[in-house]
């Protein structure tokens, strides 16, 4: 198993433009959800989804959007990236993200510069 | 919601002695809580957890406490490594949703050979 992978690794992107961050997990986990990470702060959540077709805002959701058409995937889109969302972007997974025996897994992230 | 609290922001220690980090909760519906270690340019891991109907947890030279009445964890390392060097971040999440965590500010531990 891959586990959870993110694509693409570094971005830079103009303020202003759109793009979408990718993450795929292959352990057949219900749950994702999607993390950033500023400097000398910890993980925010933004957006997760308890399965197919269904997602809910987290903490700090403004400026994203996500959807989960299938199982495997849950894409973050920014629809107009703004300097204040230049950050560490961090997938994760855990099989239902409904039981306390359960272990997140976290993707190896992405970096997103916007200037 | 949830806030959570972790001190110290930084930590030094000679090798060999111990490392204590604390958080605080606010949100009583908690009963999850996961510790996460992250090296430099590498994704969170998780290292030790602590439910709520357990006070303390050992795992070789990590060990967690648990105070739900002061809502108050704490990990602490013994016997330290250079290679515990890494940011430690503390986390909690109610039994509903174990994946919709809430993380501390992290702290920064450096173990000098």
């Amino acid at each position: 198993n891959a586990g959870v992978t993110q694509t693409p690794k570094f971005q830079v992107l103009k303020t202003g433009q759109s793009m979408t961050l990718q993450c795929a997990q292959d352990m057949n986990h219900e749950y994702m959800s999607w993390y950033r990470q500023d400097p000398g702060m910890g993980l925010r959540l933004i957006h997760y989804s308890v399965g197919a077709g269904i997602t809910d805002q987290g903490e700090v959701p403004n400026g994203y959007n996500v959807s989960r058409s299938t199982t495997e995937d849950f894409p973050l889109r920014l629809l107009s990236a703004a300097p204040s969302q230049t950050s560490v972007y961090f997938c994760a997974s855990s099989p239902t993200g409904q039981s306390l025996q359960e272990t997140q897994y976290f993707g190896p992230g992405t970096r997103l510069l916007v200037l | 919601g949830e806030n959570v609290e972790q001190h110290p922001s930084t930590l030094s220690v000679q090798e060999g002695d111990s490392a204590v980090i604390k958080c605080t909760y606010s949100d009583s519906a908690s009963n999850y809580f996961p510790w996460y270690k992250q090296e430099l340019g590498k994704r969170p891991q998780l290292i030790i957890d602590i439910r709520s109907n357990v006070g303390e947890k050992k795992d070789q030279r990590i060990a967690v406490t648990l105070n739900k009445t002061a809502k108050h964890f704490s990990l602490h390392i013994t016997e330290t490594q250079p290679e515990d060097s890494a940011v430690y971040f503390c986390a909690a999440s109610a039994f509903t949703n174990a994946g919709k965590s809430t993380f501390g500010d992290g702290t920064t531990l450096t173990v000098k050979p």
